[in-house]
């Protein structure tokens, strides 16, 4: 099956610890996205990346972090530099038309 | 201001009922608009995907969009329990990169 999978689905921080959530996905697209949800206030965009080796920092990027080394991979680390890091984090590649899909996100909640 | 505003409801309704999901915006260079549902803890799924103004059809799904009120509706007929979910719009100005700007979300509860 064709689709973009997250891991782990719940993860929790302790002060000052960095730590990596995982996006894959099969379905050949050149782009991926992150963003965070939080309650009323909607999807912001963290990072993004259009093509393997290269990618953009978006609206909240501060306190994060990103690669693209595998056009199927796009992991995001949280560092101890973002002070309010408890947040659902999802995912997200789009195909050529410019259609975004999302994965089934990360719940990250510091402890 | 934000770029696009949402009701967060909740909206609820009894099972059967024509439902009608808003969004305005403000950036008049939006064309792309999207509806995506989300249930509890889950990632968004795409509903409905339409471009510049109209109307898109989609079973029970209707997608509306009137740039010159920049304003953009989803009517949801015959509503079931099982569509009660958050619904998001969202937008963009470019289809080849899409940087999507959502809005907050609308949260529906449809009653047996």
């Amino acid at each position: 099956d064709g689709g973009i999978t997250q891991s782990p689905k719940y993860l929790f921080r302790k002060e000052g610890q960095n730590v990596t959530l995982s996006c894959e996905q099969n379905l050949n697209h050149d782009a991926m996205y992150w963003y965070r949800q939080d309650p009323g206030q909607g999807l912001r965009l963290i990072y993004y990346s259009q093509i393997v080796n290269d990618f953009q920092k978006g609206d909240i990027a501060e306190g994060y972090s990103v690669s693209r080394e595998k056009k199927e991979s796009f992991p995001l680390t949280v560092t101890s530099a973002q002070k309010n890091p408890t947040a659902f984090y999802l995912c997200a590649s789009s195909s050529p038309s410019g259609t975004q899909y999302f994965g089934p996100g990360t719940r990250l909640t510091v402890l | 201001q934000k770029e696009v505003e949402q009701d967060p409801g909740p909206l609820s309704v009894p099972e059967g009922a024509i439902v009608s999901l808003n969004c305005t915006y403000s950036n008049s260079a939006f064309q792309y608009f999207m509806w995506y549902r989300q249930y509890s803890r889950k990632g968004p799924e795409l509903l409905m995907y339409t471009y510049s103004s109209g109307n898109k059809e989609d079973g029970r799904f209707t997608a509306q969009v009137d740039k010159s009120s920049k304003y953009i509706s989803l009517f949801i007929r015959d509503s079931q329990p099982s569509d009660s979910a958050t619904y998001l719009c969202a937008m963009s100005a470019s289809i080849s990169f899409q940087k999507l700007v959502f809005g907050t979300g609308t949260r529906l509860l449809v009653s047996p």
